[in-house]
């Protein structure tokens, strides 16, 4: 079974520019997450979808981040513009639903903001 | 927020050692799960105790849980070099919240 896709794996950006990440989740899987882990804390919830539809959001900075699941099925999330304090890995996950499951989780993509 | 917290920071034992890592967390709960994430790695899920359960085992892997006290113990077994990563608890935050909440993590070293 293939696991949850993410790319890019690194971006380097400077301050004020805008930066895209896609994630393609596990075949089947409804629902689909978006967290941020800044180095050295634990993941941090920025959003969640059911199918197409977002079941949370309230963490989500939503001046700057935006994030969408068209078709749901992959998703993608889009900063702009970006600043110093965004510099994070952006960790995908999906599970089966949004019953109490376990989450599966990809690889993450590590952002540098300069 | 973060409704888990562990504990400790950080913990070096050597192979063959057992690791335990704690967790504390601040709401009631339906289950808690405990996750494994190697370095530059994403989060990989170790296993799941549900409120009404004590302890569960998995492999090298048990876990307690004490609902009267809000907390949860990992207790890894015979610990391998394989093993150093940071283990994280996490649960959701409340009645009827879907949104799976992460403590901050135990770095667990293992010296071979």
């Amino acid at each position: 079974e293939a696991g949850v896709a993410q790319s890019p794996r690194y971006k380097i950006i400077e301050k004020r520019q805008s930066v895209a990440f896609w994630c393609n989740p596990i075949s089947g899987h409804a629902t689909l997450y978006w967290y941020q882990q800044i180095l050295g804390q634990g993941p941090k919830l920025l959003i969640q979808f059911q199918n197409n539809g977002v079941v949370d959001d309230s963490q989500l900075p939503k001046d700057r981040f935006s994030a969408e699941r068209l078709k749901g099925v992959d998703s993608t999330l889009k900063i702009q513009p970006a600043k110093l304090e965004d510099s994070a890995v952006y960790l995908c996950a999906s599970s089966l639903d949004t019953s109490i499951r376990e989450l599966f989780f990809g690889e993450g993509s590590r952002l540098t903001v300069l | 927020s973060q409704q888990g917290e562990e504990d400790p920071q950080a913990l070096s034992i050597q192979e063959g050692e057992n690791a335990t890592m704690n967790c504390s967390y601040k709401t009631s709960i339906n289950n808690l799960q405990w996750y494994r994430q190697n370095s530059g790695r994403g989060l990989v899920h170790l296993i799941l105790i549900r409120s009404n359960e004590r302890e569960k085992h998995s492999g090298r892997l048990r876990v307690t849980l004490d609902t009267s006290k809000k907390s949860s113990s990992l207790l890894i077994t015979a610990s391998r070099a394989a093993d150093t990563a940071s283990y994280f608890c996490a649960t959701y935050s409340g009645a009827g919240s879907y949104q799976l909440t992460f403590g901050k993590g135990t770095k667990l070293s293992v010296i071979p």
